[in-house]
């Protein structure tokens, strides 16, 4: 069974720009988490998502948002890009919410210059 | 979730087992132990993880201590490939929790020949 996939791997924006990433989940899984990682901070959780409803959300602005399509797939959108944005972002997706082990995707590099 | 407490560094030599702890005092009745690892760059990858008793699987043993309040993870037989960032997670199954793991600082652990 083919694993988390993620789209693209690497990204170079400026700022002021917007970015979309996509996220498709192990074939099945209805459950879609986001994450940041960045050296300061470690990883951080941004968003879940079940059934195309956003089910929680992370202490991050508004900047950051997110959706979720009828075949589980999942999008992270950031909004007028800053440098501190830089980060590895993570996909992760499991079988249903909450009570799954979630399985991670191999991420997205945004570089902000 | 419970908080934990992890080494921040580890070495290990090679062919030898690697056992990292991890104290989790505070968890509750209802939260499980998960081990997750990160190599460089990479998406954690899911390692294992239990409730109360111990676990075994292809990758690694977690031994849970009778009062829950810590756990080792062992790999029984390091290679160079098992060089990550081993984090340790409490993690509650309470459906209005949500589906968020919260990272901490993790287990540098750096196998050596």
């Amino acid at each position: 069974k083919a694993g988390v996939t993620q789209t693209p791997r690497y990204l170079i924006k400026t700022r002021g720009q917007q970015v979309t990433l996509s996220c498709s989940p192990i074939s099945g899984h209805r459950s879609v988490s986001w994450y940041q990682q960045t050296p300061g901070q470690g990883l951080q959780f941004l968003f879940e998502y079940f059934s195309e409803t956003q089910r929680n959300k992370g202490n991050f602005p508004g900047r950051f948002s997110g959706r979720q399509f009828s075949n589980s797939r999942s999008e992270m959108n950031v909004s007028t890009l800053e440098l501190g944005d830089s980060a590895l972002y993570l996909c992760a997706s499991s079988l249903r919410q909450s009570t799954d082990t979630q399985y991670f995707g191999p991420g997205t590099r945004l570089t902000v210059l | 979730d419970a908080k934990t407490t992890q080494p921040t560094s580890m070495d290990c030599a090679e062919g030898r087992a690697a056992n990292l702890p991890c104290n989790h005092s505070t968890i509750s009745g209802n939260e499980y132990v998960y081990w997750y690892r990160q190599i460089h760059s990479q998406g954690p990858q899911y390692i294992i993880h239990g409730l109360k008793n111990n676990e075994t699987n292809e990758m690694a043993s977690l031994i849970i201590t009778e009062d829950r309040k810590s756990s080792t993870l062992i790999l029984p037989h390091a290679t160079l490939r098992d060089t990550a960032v081993y984090y340790c997670i409490v993690r509650s199954y309470n459906n209005n929790a949500g589906n968020m793991l919260t990272f901490g600082g993790g287990t540098r652990l750096m196998v050596k020949p």
